[in-house]
């Protein structure tokens, strides 16, 4: 299977909650990331959080991560139109290199 | 700060013309990273530097990518000869290494081969 796996689309209404998942491969990961990709647009740093931490919450975005189950989790906050993007979970360390294994990304779509 | 820079931002060529891509790093930032995204493959990772040297290029295709890093402010991505299935967006991004656990991406270079 793939190394950073990720559902493809997501579809929630607007104001609600978005939950966007990932699983990972490599527990030597170092840190977790999620980012944001409008159309047409770079790659935009959302958070990240350390391995050995189990949450981290900013603003509307909240972290979860599972080591035992190599589960990451963005929830998303009251989700507005201008979340509607591309996003994707990255993971650090593998191998103890440096570059991010990414997913394939999910597409968050808003709905009114 | 000006982020991370690439130029440019979107090319066409021809089949078998050579193609080069450039970065400047944020300002400070001692790693360099190329990633190329296609719908197929996704990001992948094609080669890092640290402190100009390159550590990583297992994920560069084929001989016929090279990369170099002259100095701490430049990089470029070489494609030649250039072939359609090279089509794809490529981005840069740097960061402050050894306590940087973030890195900033550029906005991508947008590559067509026809």
């Amino acid at each position: 299977g793939e190394d950073v796996e990720q559902s493809l689309f997501l579809s929630v209404r607007e104001g609600d909650s978005s939950v966007i998942n990932c699983t990972y491969t490599d527990s030597s990961s170092t840190y977790l990331y999620w980012y944001k990709q409008e159309p047409g647009a770079g790659l935009q740093l959302l958070t990240y959080i350390f391995s050995n931490m189990d949450m981290k919450q900013d603003q509307r975005l909240t972290v979860l991560l599972n080591k035992k189950d190599k589960h990451l989790s963005l929830r998303i906050a009251d989700t507005q139109t201008g979340d509607s993007a591309i996003y994707f979970c990255a993971e650090k360390g593998r191998g103890g290199a440096d570059g991010l294994t990414f997913g394939k990304g999910t597409h968050l779509i808003i709905q009114p | 700060d000006a982020g991370v820079i690439q130029s440019p931002r979107h090319e066409v060529t021809e089949m078998g013309q050579e193609v080069t891509l450039r970065c400047k790093p944020i300002s400070g930032h001692n790693s360099l990273f190329w990633y190329r995204q296609t719908m197929m493959r996704g990001l992948e990772l094609l080669i890092y530097f640290n402190n100009n040297v390159p550590i990583d290029d297992s994920g560069m295709p084929e001989d016929r990518f090279s990369a170099k890093m002259p100095n701490a402010s430049f990089s470029t991505l070489k494609i030649q000869p250039s072939e359609p299935r090279d089509s794809a967006v490529y981005f840069c991004a740097s960061s402050l290494r050894p306590s940087g656990e973030t890195q900033y991406f550029g906005p991508g270079t947008r590559l067509l081969v026809l």
